[in-house]
């Protein structure tokens, strides 16, 4: 069975701290890893990830992926109070395509 | 429009009822996925329609959930005899599967707001 895990569970930071967030996966077949940020209902896209040690960068946000050890990490730095949200890590198998998600972590930025 | 939309985006129904949830994906996306999310957990996949593809069921808790999906586009998701453990957030997302490198296809989804399902 497909697995994600993601850690911490919840983080509060203040305003101009960087975080790092981790998804570590177990998948049969893997395809391509995900991350979303969830601040009320719809998760937003932010990456996607599909080969190792390739770092993907939007603004203050990176992402990068190790497919030898199966884990991923999730960059902020200089965070905003508009950061705060449940961020999700999900791995999409070559075998179907659903999503597999992890429980997420909940970000809270202080001002 | 631009997005993927979700009706209704709340829901309070009694125990024992059945519900009707609402997705249109975005235009000319072939793939629509159904998830759900409880209270503080993360999302669970329920059930998957790709083109004119025999859909994957594999994620429907029990029987008394179905999909269809019309024409290749709006889908509805059916709960019979609503049970109080149904309570969550339903979120249809759609996808237009994009080639990627040496004919690998990559699958971006992109979320609708959600249906919040309360059930009494």
């Amino acid at each position: 069975e497909d697995k994600v895990v993601q850690s911490p569970l919840s983080l509060v930071v203040h305003e101009g701290d960087t975080v790092t967030l981790n998804c570590s996966y177990e998948v049969t077949n893997f395809r391509s890893l995900l991350w979303y940020k969830q601040e009320k209902k719809a998760p937003t896209f932010l990456f996607m990830l599909t080969s190792s040690g390739i770092e993907k960068k939007s603004g203050r946000l990176s992402s990068i992926l190790d497919k030898k050890e199966l884990f991923s990490i999730l960059n902020i730095t200089a965070t905003q109070t508009g950061d705060s949200a449940v961020y999700l890590c999900a791995v999409e198998a070559a075998a179907g395509n659903k999503l597999t998600f992890g429980g997420g972590t909940r970000v809270l930025v202080k001002p | 429009g631009a997005g993927v939309s979700q009706s209704p985006s709340n829901k309070v129904t009694e125990k024992g009822k059945d519900v009707e949830l609402r997705c249109d994906p975005i235009s000319g996306h072939t793939a629509l996925y159904w998830y759900r999310q409880s209270l503080g957990q993360g999302l669970e996949f329920l059930i998957y329609f790709q083109g004119n593809s025999a859909p994957d069921k594999s994620g429907l808790p029990s029987d008394r959930f179905s999909a269809e999906r019309t024409g290749g586009s709006v889908s509805t998701l059916t709960i019979q005899r609503t049970q109080q453990e149904d309570s969550a957030v339903y979120l249809c997302a759609s996808s237009l599967r994009v080639p990627g490198l040496a004919g690998t296809v990559y699958n971006e989804q992109f979320f609708g707001p959600g249906t919040r399902l309360t059930v009494l």
